[in-house]
């Protein structure tokens, strides 16, 4: 069975500083990979997706994230945060069915 | 397009109660997905429907019942609400599968006391 792990429940940044999210995958076939962003109060929003056309794959907002098969592990970039980022971010992994990791609360500080 | 709705945003019930949570697209999406959200757990998929009058199980199906009789709607259904069923409630659409962009819905409140 898939599964998601989401590495930290909760990172702070400063504005201006690198963001990085950590998720790790396990899947039993080679899996569809996504990133969502939920604002308060809101349903969640796509920010991208591996579906094995591209190791690296680009996202809306500056967002990124780099498919790595040797590590399982498919983590979330952005150069420079934003105020505007704040928000609950989660990693999800659909081979079978769709799962998803318990979430990352990221803070930006100014 | 109003994309994703769902009825009601909150919702208070008795354990024992039932209670119908409304979802509905006006994009002709084929799947639709409803998902229950809990602190620290992220989202489960309860169940989904890959098109009108097929419905199956996802990771969390007990004690929630689902029919999709038109393309637009799929209802969730609590038979006999249980303390343990207080969540959010997202309902989601996509046009092909999990593997295309899924567009969730506001959420529902729901506690059950």
């Amino acid at each position: 069975a898939q599964s998601v792990t989401q590495l930290g429940s909760h990172v702070s940044v400063s504005e201006g500083a690198l963001v990085l999210l950590r998720c790790n995958y396990s899947s039993s076939v080679p899996p569809y990979l996504f990133w969502y962003v939920q604002y308060p109060n809101k349903g969640l929003q796509l920010l991208l997706k591996y579906t094995s056309a591209a190791t690296l794959v680009k996202g809306i907002n500056g967002f990124e994230a780099e498919f790595k098969k040797s590590e399982t592990s498919f983590h979330l970039t952005k150069p420079s945060a934003h105020m505007s980022d704040a928000a609950e971010y989660f990693c999800a992994v659909k081979s079978n069915d769709m799962r998803f990791g318990a979430g990352t609360r990221l803070t930006v500080k100014p | 397009n109003a994309g994703v709705t769902q009825t009601p945003k909150f919702q208070v019930l008795k354990t024992g109660q039932s209670m119908t949570l409304q979802c509905a697209q006006d994009m002709n999406h084929e799947y639709m997905s409803w998902y229950r959200q809990d602190p620290g757990m992220g989202l489960r998929l309860i169940h989904y429907s890959v098109g009108a009058g097929i419905t199956d199980q996802g990771e969390v199906p007990n004690g929630y019942n689902v029919s999709r009789s038109t393309t637009e709607d799929f209802p969730l259904r609590l038979l006999s609400a249980a303390p343990s069923q207080t969540s959010v409630y997202f309902c989601a659409s996509s046009q092909t599968g999990f593997t295309d962009t899924q567009y969730f819905g506001p959420g529902t409140r729901l506690t059950v006391l």
